[in-house]
């Protein structure tokens, strides 16, 4: 089967840093993306990583390996506007169409 | 920014009866995603829609559901005979020319069957 897992939840306080884990088992691979949802509303992409690694874009960065089926979002100097639900997606499970398979999510509530 | 739009925003139906989805996707955008989100459940994929036809449907996508692109901007999901069950969040996607580009996702049509 094709499954991906991270964390139900996580907390953490205004300005600190949070790291959300993912790990995947799916039968073919060309990246892990990781989108942010607010209340249901629309998914936005925040990040993707195709090959082993960090990718920083501001406040978010992103890492992957590859060999342990593994990766992780990373959020810097947290901001009350970070609380929202993250999604990891798989993307090349079944070869190249685009398809993303997405995680549970974790819900990040962030406190002053 | 161009964005993905979708209409209607909440769509109630009947059980039943038969609902098309709409969106819009960004215009210079080749390839077209629908998802679907049960309340407080993970995203699921539907179907990928490139070059006016289907990449890839999931086991969700069966007979009951189609796609169409029958201009240069829309692009629809037609759910025949609904059920209790289709009730979720359906979202459109889409992405510029790569398969892997980021996709861009539409607030979503939220459909209720009653």
């Amino acid at each position: 089967g094709q499954s991906l897992e991270q964390p139900s939840e996580v907390t953490a306080v205004e300005g600190a840093i949070v790291q959300i884990n993912c790990t995947y088992q799916t039968s073919g691979f060309y990246g892990l993306s990781w989108y942010q949802q607010h209340d249901g509303g629309a998914p936005t992409f925040l990040s993707y990583n195709a090959l082993d690694g960090l990718e920083e874009t501001g406040r978010f960065s992103s890492f992957l390996s590859r060999s342990d089926s593994y990766g992780y979002l990373l959020l810097q100097e947290l901001q009350m506007k970070d609380s929202a639900s993250y999604f990891c997606a798989v993307s090349g499970s079944s070869g190249n169409t685009g398809k993303l398979i997405f995680g549970q999510g974790t819900t990040l509530q962030v406190k002053p | 920014e161009p964005e993905v739009t979708q209409t209607p925003s909440h769509q109630v139906t009947q059980m039943g009866q038969e609902v098309i989805l709409r969106c819009v996707p960004i215009s210079n955008h080749l390839y077209f995603y629908w998802y679907r989100q049960i309340l407080g459940q993970k995203v699921e994929f539907l179907v990928s829609f490139y070059n006016n036809e289907i990449s890839e449907k999931s086991e969700i996508f069966d007979d009951q559901f189609s796609v169409e692109r029958p201009d240069g901007s829309n692009f629809t999901l037609k759910i025949r005979s609904t059920k209790l069950e289709d009730s979720a969040m359906y979202f459109c996607a889409s992405s510029e020319r790569d398969r892997n580009q980021p996709q861009h996702f539409g607030d979503g049509t939220r459909l209720s069957i009653l």
